[in-house]
Formats: structure tokens, C-alpha cells, sequence
């Protein structure tokens, strides 16, 4: 079974509607982080929790907000979805050891907003 | 703003020969990764290097840093057709590492049959 996993892996929405992204992971791990990747723009850190009560803002947070319900789950939410949030996210867990942040992620769900 | 620029944007060899991609930055960084990502998925850790490190070795996977320089490369020797994927490298600054990586926008390799 995979450590992490992404629900949907693909997502079809109109403009406006509030769109849900989940993420489970097995890994036991305390730090989440959300991804969007968008053609030739590579990765870009949306929000990251390192527990339960702590979630902090990434680089592009805004239109977005996320729920840490537990330490395994980590959920994405569009408010209102719009149409160049259309992109590939991404989920990815780490634990850092003296100061290695290697992360490990999800498969990825692909969200196209009409 | 992008922390890590990977040059070139896309590489083209053929198979068995060797393929070499680097990474630029710009701040102080405590660690630099590189990560794998085939067509559509998930990225995968290939291999990190401290910053207090110069060079280092995972298989076929050779990867060297230059603090000085702001740079790092990743060497892939005796290419094979799986290795067709985009390559990422990623920085978690000095100081930080507590809100995620930067990742560059990546190398698209492709190996010819």
C-alpha cells in the first residue's frame, strides 16, 4: 500500500464551486505539506503543518485553506474554485532528522476548474 | 519567488551515455535534494547533500555542491530509458527547512532508444 495518498486523483469542477482534496498518509509522520505544480513553474508550497495545531501559510495560500484533522490527514479546500487554480497538487509528508527535510510524496490529483 | 534554477530546461542523449543537470540558487541553504518525477506523478528522492558536503554517490547518481557558486549538478552515468523523467532540485534555506522546500522548475530528460 502506498505511504501517501491523494483523493480524487482527477477532478472536474466549475467555476465557484468549493472543492475538497484529501490526504492520507501511513508514514507517521508530523509534517504535511501542500503543492501546487503548474507547466514549467515546478513546485509551489501552498501550506504545511508540522502538527495537529500548527499550519502555517506557503508561498501562494491565498484561495486556498487547509484542515489537519489528524496527524495522517491533511485536507485541501477550495472555497471557490477558479479557473487558474487548475493544476496538479501535490501532498508530502516529512520528518525531519537533524535538519534533512527529504519529503515523500503523494501521486498527485489532477484539478481542472471550467 | 523560485529559490533553485535547473539548467537545462530539457536534455535529449542517448541511451548509455552520460546526462548532467545543475541547479542554481540563491540564498544560504542547509541541504539541496534531488528529486525524480515521471510524466503525471508523484516526485521521488533521488539524493540530498549538505551543505557541508562537496560531493556524493548513490548508484549511477552522482550529485556535487559549490556553496561558493550557488550551485549544484547531478550526473547520471550509463543512461538507461527509465531514467526518461523530470529531474528537481530543492533547497531548504539555512535557518529554516521548517516551511518546506523550494523546488526549481526542473530538467525534462529524455533518453533515446
Amino acid at each position: 500500500d502506498a505511504d501517501v495518498t491523494q483523493t480524487p486523483r482527477n477532478r472536474i469542477t466549475k467555476t465557484g464551486k468549493r472543492i475538497m482534496l484529501e490526504c492520507s498518509q501511513t508514514k507517521g509522520h508530523d509534517r504535511m505539506y501542500w503543492y501546487r505544480q503548474d507547466p514549467g513553474l515546478g513546485l509551489r508550497l501552498i501550506y504545511y503543518s508540522f502538527d495537529v495545531k500548527d499550519i502555517n501559510k506557503g508561498e501562494i495560500s491565498d484561495g486556498y485553506s487547509v484542515s489537519r484533522q489528524a496527524q495522517a490527514k491533511f485536507s485541501l479546500s477550495l472555497e471557490s474554485a477558479i479557473p487558474n487554480q487548475t493544476a496538479l497538487y501535490f501532498c508530502a509528508t516529512s520528518d525531519p532528522i537533524a535538519g534533512v527535510n527529504e519529503q515523500f510524496f503523494g501521486p498527485g490529483t489532477r484539478l481542472t476548474v471550467l | 519567488s523560485q529559490q533553485g534554477e535547473e539548467d537545462p530546461q530539457a536534455l535529449s542523449i542517448q541511451e548509455g551515455e552520460n546526462a548532467t543537470m545543475n541547479c542554481s540558487y540563491k540564498t544560504s541553504i542547509n541541504n539541496l535534494q534531488w528529486y525524480r518525477q515521471n510524466s503525471g506523478r508523484g516526485l521521488v528522492h533521488l539524493i540530498l547533500i549538505r551543505s557541508n558536503e562537496r560531493e556524493k554517490h548513490s548508484g549511477r547518481l552522482r550529485v556535487t555542491l559549490d556553496t561558493s557558486k550557488k550551485s549544484s549538478s547531478l550526473l547520471i552515468t550509463a543512461s538507461r530509458a527509465a531514467d526518461t523523467a523530470s529531474y528537481f532540485c530543492a533547497t531548504a534555506v539555512s535557518g529554516g527547512g521548517a516551511d518546506g522546500l523550494t523546488f526549481g522548475k526542473g530538467t525534462h530528460l529524455i533518453i533515446q532508444p
